[in-house]
């Protein structure tokens, strides 16, 4: 069975600093693998996505993240964390057409 | 604009009074789903559809029923709410195929008390 899990509920970074959010899934077949950010009392917005080709993604904020299939992991990234960053951040991998499996999401939180 | 629109947005009921939260796309999706959001679960399936009259159950069904009569429009209906039905709900809606994007409403926050 398809799964995510998203190591880290919560991560804390400094501004200025590196931000590693970290994604594995498990998946029988080639996966579609998503990152969708959350910013308080609002929906889901798509930061990025991986389908077929080039494995580093760029999305926007400056955020990207590297389909490492011999890891299964999707790690997103950001070189240097912004204070409008804090958020929550969802990692979703699609198997079929009906099915988007989220993780369980890490709440990114920046001091100054 | 492309929208996913929700309502109502924020919902105290009681138990056993049936409520409907609607849901609306104007992107002409055919996929239409409802998730749930609860802290430390993220997100889990409630229902589905792949296009009108098409609906299909979710990881977490029970509690819910839903209807597509027309393409724009995926309602959720809780014929009896109860307390452990509490929680943030999301319609989403996307063009079909695995890797197309799903766009989300801004969510609905229910109450069962």
């Amino acid at each position: 069975a398809q799964s995510v899990t998203q190591l880290g509920s919560h991560v804390s970074v400094s501004e200025g600093a590196l931000v590693l959010l970290r994604c594995n899934y498990s998946s029988s077949v080639p996966p579609y693998l998503f990152w969708y950010v959350q910013y308080p009392n609002q929906g889901l917005q798509l930061l990025l996505k991986y389908t077929t080709g080039a494995t580093l993604v760029k999305g926007i904020n400056g955020f990207e993240a590297e389909f490492k299939k011999s890891e299964t992991s999707f790690h997103l990234t950001k070189p240097s964390a912004h204070m409008s960053d804090a958020a929550e951040y969802f990692c979703a991998v699609a198997v079929t057409t009906d099915k988007l499996i989220f993780g369980t999401g890490t709440r990114l939180q920046v001091f100054p | 604009e492309a929208q996913v629109t929700q309502n109502p947005r924020y919902l105290i009921t009681v138990t056993g009074k049936k409520l409907t939260v609607t849901c609306s796309q104007n992107m002409n999706h055919e996929y239409m789903s409802w998730y749930r959001q609860d802290p430390g679960l993220g997100l889990r399936q409630i229902y589905y559809s792949m296009n009108v009259e098409v609906t299909d159950k979710g990881d977490v069904p029970e509690g819910y029923k839903v209807s597509r009569k027309e393409k724009r429009n995926f309602p959720l209906i809780l014929e009896s709410p109860s307390p452990n039905q509490t929680s943030l709900y999301f319609c989403a809606s996307k063009r079909g195929g695995s890797g197309n994007t799903i766009y989300f409403g801004e969510g609905s926050w229910l109450t069962v008390v």
